[in-house]
């Protein structure tokens, strides 16, 4: 069964901190890894997507992917209470959206 | 240029009845997902349609059934609802195979 782990939360940072979303994945197959952001009743919004271990910067997004210890994590520098939300991290073993599989989320709450 | 669009937003259905869902693309883009999103668990991967066919199905009981029409736009059809078949239903569109996905808003489909 290919399962993409993280932690529920919720996790609480203050505005201006770096908050640091941390996701797993079990197949070593899976070559694509996004992060979507989804406020609460609302469809999940892409914002970050990354191929190649190492990182990759957007903004104040930072995504780091590590291959070799499968794992994926999402770094938002100077938060800020709009970020509040549930982070998405998913991963997918081919070049089709049906093969990707999504976690259950990390709800971030940044407090004022 | 127009979001994936759901329709309706909300759905109420009893036990046993049947639920249909319709999602139109962006314009251009030609494959369609659905997925399903319980409260508590992570996106579960429902369908996917491309170019009028149906290309994939997740792990879902033969009573989730949909259909892609020429204009690209899809309707999933849920028969003999249960009552855990209560949740977020996303809708998803790409240009291709290979492009990254769009969410709609979903429909909120509730069974009592």
């Amino acid at each position: 069964q290919k399962e993409v782990e993280q932690n529920s939360g919720p996790l609480s940072v203050p505005e201006g901190a770096i908050a640091s979303l941390n996701c797993t994945y079990s197949d070593r197959g899976s070559q694509s890894f996004f992060w979507y952001r989804q406020y609460s009743g609302k469809s999940p919004e892409l914002i970050m997507f990354i191929y190649s271990n190492g990182d990759k910067e957007d903004g104040r997004f930072t995504a780091q992917l590590n291959k070799a210890s499968q794992y994926v994590s999402l770094l938002i520098r100077d938060s800020q209470p709009s970020d509040s939300a549930t982070y998405l991290c998913a991963a997918g073993g081919g070049i089709s959206y049906d093969k990707v599989i999504f976690g259950p989320g990390t709800s971030l709450s940044v407090i004022p | 240029e127009a979001g994936v669009t759901q329709s309706p937003t909300h759905l109420i259905k009893t036990r046993g009845q049947q639920a249909t869902l319709r999602c139109s693309p962006i314009s251009g883009h030609t494959s369609v997902y659905w997925y399903q999103q319980a409260l508590g668990l992570g996106l579960q991967f429902l369908l996917w349609y491309d170019e009028g066919e149906e290309r994939n199905r997740g792990n879902f009981p033969p009573r989730f059934s949909g259909r892609q029409f020429p204009n690209y736009s899809s309707e999933l059809n849920v028969n003999a609802l249960e009552l855990e078949d209560s949740a977020l239903y996303l809708c998803a569109s790409s240009r291709s195979r290979t492009g990254l996905n769009t969410f709609g808003s979903g429909t909120r489909l509730t069974v009592v």
